[in-house]
């Protein structure tokens, strides 16, 4: 099956600064790979995704890159602010089956 | 529309009692996803359906633990008898494609 590693666990940066995490999964059969975003005792939120047939994906301050080849992808936050603080998950979906998970990262912006 | 809805959203109960969890989907979505989060475990995926039909119960922990879906908007999840290691916040999705949508999730504690 499946296998997502996420990196990574925890992120400290200064507001302003960048956030990057990245993700590398194992089944080449994927080819959906969604970002969400957990804030403390909410629900996971879908804040960004990607397909296989596109490389990069930006929306606002985010962006996602994927390579296929190499079987990995990475989430893009510039311009972080303080209520960008949550835990974020990567994901990755062979065709329109179950989404595997990471372990997540969490990230902390520091005011 | 509604989004997801979960229900109860808190549940205490003792060890050895039968628990229910409900979940509707948001109408049209096709796919339902029934995970279970712990911060020793992560977000796990439990049982998917696909048109009310189970796909993948490969999840499912123990036998203790049975998922319905009746119809297309009603599914539920049972654990019984409950054990204080099933203390988690369980979440339901739905999905129309790729995109899932979660619930506020159900946060379960079995003293």
């Amino acid at each position: 099956g499946e296998n997502v590693e996420q990196h990574p666990s925890t992120l400290s940066v200064q507001e302003g600064d960048s956030a990057v995490i990245k993700c590398t999964y194992s089944d080449s059969a994927s080819n959906y790979f969604p970002w969400y975003k957990q804030e403390l005792g909410k629900r996971p939120q879908l804040i960004i995704d990607i397909r296989s047939n596109v490389g990069e994906k930006k929306d606002q301050r985010i962006a996602v890159t994927l390579n296929k080849t190499a079987k990995h992808f990475s989430l893009h936050i510039t311009e972080t602010q303080p209520e960008d603080s949550a835990v974020y998950f990567c994901a990755a979906t062979p065709n329109a089956g179950k989404s595997t998970f990471g372990d997540g990262t969490t990230l902390t912006v520091k005011p | 529309d509604a989004g997801v809805i979960q229900s109860p959203r808190h549940e205490v109960t003792e060890m050895g009692q039968e628990v229910t969890l409900r979940c509707k989907p948001i109408s049209g979505h096709n796919s339902l996803f029934w995970y279970r989060q712990t911060m020793m475990r992560g977000l796990e995926l439990l049982i998917y359906f696909n048109n009310n039909v189970p796909i993948d119960d490969s999840g499912m922990p123990e036998d203790r633990f049975s998922a319905k879906m009746p119809n297309a908007s009603f599914s539920t999840l049972k654990i019984q008898p409950s054990e204080p290691r099933d203390s988690a916040v369980y979440f339901c999705a739905s999905s129309l494609g790729n995109e899932q949508y979660f619930g506020p999730g159900t946060r379960l504690t079995v003293t």
